[in-house]
């Protein structure tokens, strides 16, 4: 069985501070895939990421890198000097590549409030 | 542009009264995903379809049926059986996982339904 645990339900900065969104992982795959997800006040997720298993380079885009740790099953998101636009509820999401594997397995979210 | 589609955006149904939901997509994707999101909730898996004329329950399939009798279109029939049918749902594809391990998921933007 497959799960994601994103164990902060609600996060709020003032604008410029840094913020790092935790995300637990368990599979029992050795391939599998872990992604993160921004859902704005819109509702669409947006894609931010996709990591491999056999990757454990963390990575950095812009104001946002990611951290990803086998050892500790995690995959946390950073985002570096906030800002108001950052508002949202971001999501930890992992999908195996064993047999039965179907579709994503989402975390419950962190809902991420910047303050100006 | 290439995209997904889903109407209608919000959706208001009498207790009752079995409704659709529509999602269309361009993207000549094989797999289409149904997802419900309740409240301070993650995305749990409805319906999948990894190929036209074939469609599996995912985890809360109960009350809901779904039809692929086209690449484009998954349509959500939201039943009467369904007791709490209050949500926002959100419709998604990919390339499918027979051509992509990774299976990243695009969404569309969403319709919520509110049971009166």
């Amino acid at each position: 069985a497959q799960k994601v645990t994103q164990a902060q339900t609600e996060i709020s900065v003032v604008e410029k501070e840094d913020v790092t969104l935790d995300c637990v992982y368990e599979t029992r795959d050795t391939t599998y895939y872990l992604f993160w997800y921004k859902q704005p006040p819109s509702g669409e997720l947006v894609f931010l990421i996709r990591r491999n298993s056999f990757d454990e380079q963390n990575e950095i885009s812009g104001r946002y890198s990611w951290n990803f740790q086998k050892s500790t099953s995690s995959f946390n998101f950073t985002i570096t000097a906030s800002q108001v636009v950052d508002s949202a509820v971001y999501f930890c999401a992992l999908i195996s590549n064993g047999p039965g594997r179907r579709a994503l397995t989402f975390g419950s979210g962190t809902r991420l409030q910047v303050q100006p | 542009d290439g995209g997904i589609t889903q109407s209608p955006k919000y959706l208001f149904r009498k207790e009752g009264q079995n409704v659709t939901l529509s999602c269309e997509q361009n993207l000549n994707h094989d797999a289409m995903y149904w997802y419900r999101q309740d409240p301070g909730q993650g995305l749990r898996l409805i319906y999948y379809s990894q190929i036209v004329n074939d469609f599996q329950k995912g985890d809360i399939a109960e009350g809901y049926s779904v039809s692929r009798e086209k690449k484009e279109s998954f349509p959500l029939t939201v039943t009467s059986a369904q007791k709490n049918p209050t949500a926002f749902y959100l419709c998604a594809s990919s390339i499918g996982l027979a051509q992509s391990s990774y299976n990243e998921q695009f969404f569309g933007p969403g319709t919520r339904l509110t049971v009166l």
